[in-house]
């Protein structure tokens, strides 16, 4: 079975620092599929990025960058010079490629609050 | 384009009642899913569908029921409310394919209280 950990629960930080919000996913497919959505207070869910386990390559889109690597199973997300509209709670979710060969279903982490103060 | 519309928005049941969430799309997106949201247990899926006419269970099934008539529309039933169903739910689609570019839209949820 799929399995998705955030093991920070809620982060704080101060504007203009760095933060980097961990991922760490489970599962027995070779093909799989690894999200990353946010959730502003306003409650809506937003997709940020998705990775291909066949792409390994890391992302860079502006302030956000995210690091895939497949040895330690890991799909983690760093916020560079972090902002108060970063504020919100942030899922990693994962979806295995199954009989489609395409991601048709996630399983979400638990989420990590971000706070981020002047 | 309007993305993905759920209905109503806020919803209050009493124990045993029936209702029918609407969720629709008009990005023509073959995937759909209804997921339920509880506070410290993240998202968790009920049912999604790969096409008109074909759905599956998810992680939490129980309780409900959903049919996919058409691709735009992928309505979820409460066949007979319980307080453990209250949550807010959300519902997404996504076009198939292995591009970086594809990601689930969400509808703006549903929260449901069940008395």
């Amino acid at each position: 079975a799929q399995k998705v950990t955030q093991a920070q629960t809620e982060i704080s930080v101060v504007e203009k620092e760095d933060v980097t919000l961990d991922c760490v996913y489970e599962t027995r497919d070779t093909t799989y599929y690894l999200f990353w959505y946010k959730q502003p207070p306003s409650g809506e869910l937003v997709f940020l990025i998705r990775r291909n386990s066949f792409d390994e390559q890391n992302e860079i889109s502006g302030r956000y960058s995210w690091n895939f690597q497949k040895s330690t199973s890991s799909f983690n997300f760093t916020i560079t010079a972090s902002q108060v509209v970063d504020s919100a709670v942030y899922f990693c979710a994962l979806s295995e490629g199954g009989n489609t060969g395409t991601a048709s279903k996630l399983t979400f982490g638990t989420g990590t609050r971000l706070q981020v103060t002047l | 384009n309007a993305g993905v519309t759920q209905t109503p928005k806020f919803q209050v049941l009493k124990t045993g009642q029936s209702m029918t969430l609407q969720c629709a799309q008009d990005m023509n997106h073959e995937y759909m899913s209804w997921y339920r949201q509880d506070p410290g247990m993240g998202l968790r899926l009920i049912h999604y569908s790969v096409g008109a006419g074909i759905t599956d269970q998810g992680e939490v099934p129980n309780g409900y029921n959903v049919s996919r008539s058409t691709t735009e529309d992928f309505p979820l039933r409460l066949l007979s409310a319980a307080p453990s169903q209250t949550s807010v739910y959300f519902c997404a689609s996504m076009r198939p394919g292995r591009s970086s570019n594809y990601g689930y839209t969400f509808g703006s949820g549903t929260r449901l209280t069940v008395v």
